[in-house]
């Protein structure tokens, strides 16, 4: 079966504290995962996908297939970090995207 | 702005009507997604088209139904509608498989 878990509804964080917000998934073969956030109000954008291991806006990801995990993190979280973050992962036909239910992070100062 | 539109922003309609929600896509997108997010169940895949076929199904209810037009545009069509429907319901679209652009979204309510 193809899913995505992130355990945590809401991730509560002081400014300039480290950040992880979890997601597994379950998949045969090689996944191809996202990380997608949506700011209040505006709509979902990418921020990450692993398969290009780039940094945005501070965060990164790393595929940890034994684990099957894809933890987004950054270091040093800021106020303008606060947002509904969803992992997603192509589904086997290459299609559709099949995603977690959502963490928010909340970084207060 | 180039990007995925949706229209209308808002729905409120009773229960047992029918709505219909379009998205036009990015320039030179062929392909559209339809997502449901709903409180309970998150973020769902509907449906997709590519250029104006049929590619995927996801968990759409029968009471649903798409369609992908010549100008690549699309519209979802939802009837019989229930107090469940309730939901956003985002459009996405994108090059084959390549990275999919989202639109802001309907707030379709359901009294």
């Amino acid at each position: 079966a193809q899913r995505v878990t992130q355990p945590e509804k809401l991730l509560s964080v002081f400014k300039g504290a480290p950040v992880e917000l979890k997601c597994n998934y379950s998949y045969s073969g090689s996944p191809e995962l996202f990380w997608y956030v949506q700011y209040s109000r505006q709509r979902l954008q990418l921020l990450l996908r692993h398969i290009s291991r780039e940094s945005i806006k501070g965060f990164t990801a790393d595929l940890n297939k034994g684990e099957t995990s894809f933890h987004l993190k950054k270091p040093f979280a800021q106020e303008e970090d606060s947002a509904m973050y969803y992992c997603a992962l192509r589904n086997q036909a290459g299609t559709a995207l099949i995603f977690g239910k959502g963490t928010t992070l909340s970084v207060s100062s | 702005d180039s990007g995925v539109t949706q229209t209308p922003k808002h729905l409120i309609t009773a229960t047992g009507q029918r709505v219909t929600l379009r998205c036009s896509p990015r320039s030179g997108d062929l392909s559209v997604y339809w997502y449901q997010q709903s409180l309970d169940q998150g973020l769902q895949f509907l449906i997709q088209y590519y250029n104006g076929e049929e590619r995927a199904k996801g968990n759409i209810l029968e009471r649903f139904s798409a369609q992908q037009f010549p100008d690549l545009h699309s519209e979802l069509n939802l009837s019989s509608l229930e107090l469940g429907d309730s939901a956003l319901y985002f459009c996405a679209s994108s090059p084959w498989r390549g990275e999919q652009f989202f639109g802001p979204g309907t707030r379709l309510t359901v009294l």
